[in-house]
């Protein structure tokens, strides 16, 4: 199968320190977001790739936030001296543009607890 | 500033009937839009969409209405079956070019509940 994957499922760190979240998105998709969820609301964007290159960032990615797509494949997230405001469900999704539409597909999501 | 918005928390409907989940928009430079389910602690799940050439796109069981003059979309599902139960969302990406093309911009959800 060929859906996309996340790892972990579930993180729980102290405050302060620093996590990192892998995606791997299906195999010819060229586009790959990260999303960031919280109870009660829906997915909200961070940031995406397209190939290689992160060609958006949303202004709720701080500076201890970074995501990196290296070869155009697999994308980690970052965050440094987490807060206890991190905690939450962390979604990734990828996509192949066709006809100008853009269908995203999310991975199982990670979990990420701050205590 | 919410952009796309779902009104309805939650929605209770007996097996068989038809449920109506309803989404409104506020972006006009909005032009595709999605709804995904979800089960809890999984991720969305891609349904169905419409992009705003259409006013009707149909799978199945699921049908999406599109109002583009009342910025409105509803996603019907008949007959409901007690699977269907979970959350709900509509989302929203602008055109290509746009700043809002690609990135999904998503309602707050509704709970459906589909009992036997």
């Amino acid at each position: 199968d060929t859906g996309v994957s996340q790892d972990p499922r579930h993180k729980i760190t102290k405050r302060g320190q620093n996590v990192t979240f892998r995606c791997d998105p299906i195999s010819e998709h060229n586009r790959l977001y990260w999303y960031r969820q919280t109870l009660g609301q829906g997915p909200e964007f961070l940031t995406y790739f397209q190939n290689e290159a992160q060609l958006e960032k949303s202004r709720l990615l701080s500076d201890r936030f970074s995501a990196e797509r290296p070869k155009g494949s697999f994308s980690t997230l970052e965050i440094q001296r987490t807060e206890q405001g991190d905690s939450a469900m962390y979604l990734c999704a990828s996509s192949l543009v066709a006809g100008g539409l853009d269908t995203q597909y999310f991975g199982p999501g990670t979990r990420l607890t701050v205590l | 500033d919410q952009q796309v918005k779902q009104n309805s928390p939650s929605l209770s409907v007996q097996e068989g009937r038809i449920s109506i989940l309803n989404c409104d928009y506020t972006n006009s430079m909005f032009d595709y839009f999605l709804w995904y389910k979800k089960y809890p602690a999984e991720g969305p799940t891609f349904l169905i969409s419409i992009s705003s050439i259409k006013d009707k796109n149909e799978d199945g069981r699921f049908t999406v209405f599109l109002n583009k003059s009342a910025k409105h979309l509803s996603l019907h599902i008949v007959p409901s079956q007690p699977g269907d139960s979970a959350v709900y969302f509509c989302a929203a990406s602008g055109r290509a070019g746009g700043t809002s093309y690609g990135k999904l911009t998503f309602g707050q959800g509704t709970i459906l509940t589909v009992h036997p």
